[in-house]
C-alpha cells in the first residue's frame, strides 16, 4: 500500500508571502489530518478532515491559515501571509477505522520563513 | 484537556544497552496510545499502537506497555543499536468521536558504537 505522499519537501519564503502545501492520504482512507510541529516540540493538530468535511479546525490560525480537501483525497494547505513563526515542519496524516485508527503519516514539508 | 510528558527529553547510551523510555498523559479515558519515530528531517514512522484494552504490544526489539488507569506507557527497547538513534514520540488519542493525536514533546535517543 501506498503511503502518505507530500510536497514539496522544503520551501524557504520571505514573510509575508504565501505558500501552499499539499497532501495525498493513503487510498481509501476518510480521515485526513494536517499537523505543525516546531522544532523540539511534538506535532500540534491544525485540522482535521472527514471526507471532504472538516471535523476541526479550531486550532488553525484562520487569519492566514486556510486548507480544503477537495473530492475527499488530496488536501491542500495555505498560508498567507506568512510569519517568522509559521517556520516548522508540515505534516500531513491519515488514519483508518480499519487500522484501528492507526496513523500514517508522510514525510512532511519544511517549511522556513526568512 | 489532555496532556502527554515523555521523560527523559534526551538520552545518550552505548551500542547492546537496554533502556526504557517513559510517557505519560493527564486523562486516562484514551482509545489508544502510539509511539512513532522520527529521524532528523523526516515524518513520522508508527512503531506500535497499543489499544485501550490492551497492557502489551511487541515488535521485535521494541516493547510498549500501557497502564490506562496511571496514564503512563513505556518503551523498551532491548539491545539498542546505533540505528536506533532518534527522536522517539508518544501520542494519545482520546476517542469520543474524534481520533485526533495528542503528542509528547519527544525523547532524543542517541546510541554511542
Amino acid at each position: 500500500e501506498a503511503g502518505v505522499a507530500q510536497s514539496p519537501r522544503y520551501k524557504i519564503i520571505e514573510k509575508r508571502q504565501s505558500v501552499a502545501f499539499w497532501c495525498n492520504p493513503i487510498s481509501g482512507h476518510a480521515t485526513l489530518y494536517w499537523y505543525q510541529q516546531i522544532l523540539g516540540q511534538g506535532p500540534k493538530l491544525l485540522i482535521q478532515f472527514q471526507n471532504n468535511g472538516v471535523v476541526d479546525d479550531s486550532q488553525l490560525p484562520k487569519d492566514r491559515f486556510s486548507a480544503e480537501r477537495l473530492k475527499g483525497v488530496d488536501s491542500t494547505l495555505k498560508i498567507q501571509p506568512a510569519k517568522l513563526e509559521d517556520s516548522a515542519v508540515y505534516l500531513c496524516a491519515s488514519e483508518s477505522y480499519e487500522q484501528n485508527y492507526g496513523y500514517t503519516f508522510g514525510s512532511g514539508t519544511r517549511l522556513t520563513v526568512v | 484537556k489532555q496532556e502527554v510528558t515523555q521523560i527523559p527529553a534526551a538520552l545518550s547510551v552505548p551500542e547492546g544497552e537496554n533502556l526504557v523510555l517513559n510517557c505519560s498523559f493527564t486523562d486516562s479515558a484514551i482509545y489508544n496510545l502510539q509511539w512513532f519515530r522520527q529521524d532528523p528531517g523526516k515524518g513520522l514512522t508508527s512503531l506500535l499502537l497499543i489499544q485501550s484494552s490492551q497492557r502489551e504490544q511487541t515488535s521485535g526489539r521494541l516493547n510498549a506497555s500501557l497502564d490506562k488507569s496511571s496514564g503512563r506507557s513505556t518503551l523498551y527497547i532491548a539491545a539498542s543499536q546505533p540505528g536506533d538513534s532518534a527522536t522517539y514520540l508518544c501520542a494519545v488519542t482520546s476517542g469520543a468521536g474524534s481520533y485526533q493525536l495528542t503528542f509528547g514533546k519527544g525523547t532524543k535517543l542517541s546510541v554511542i558504537p
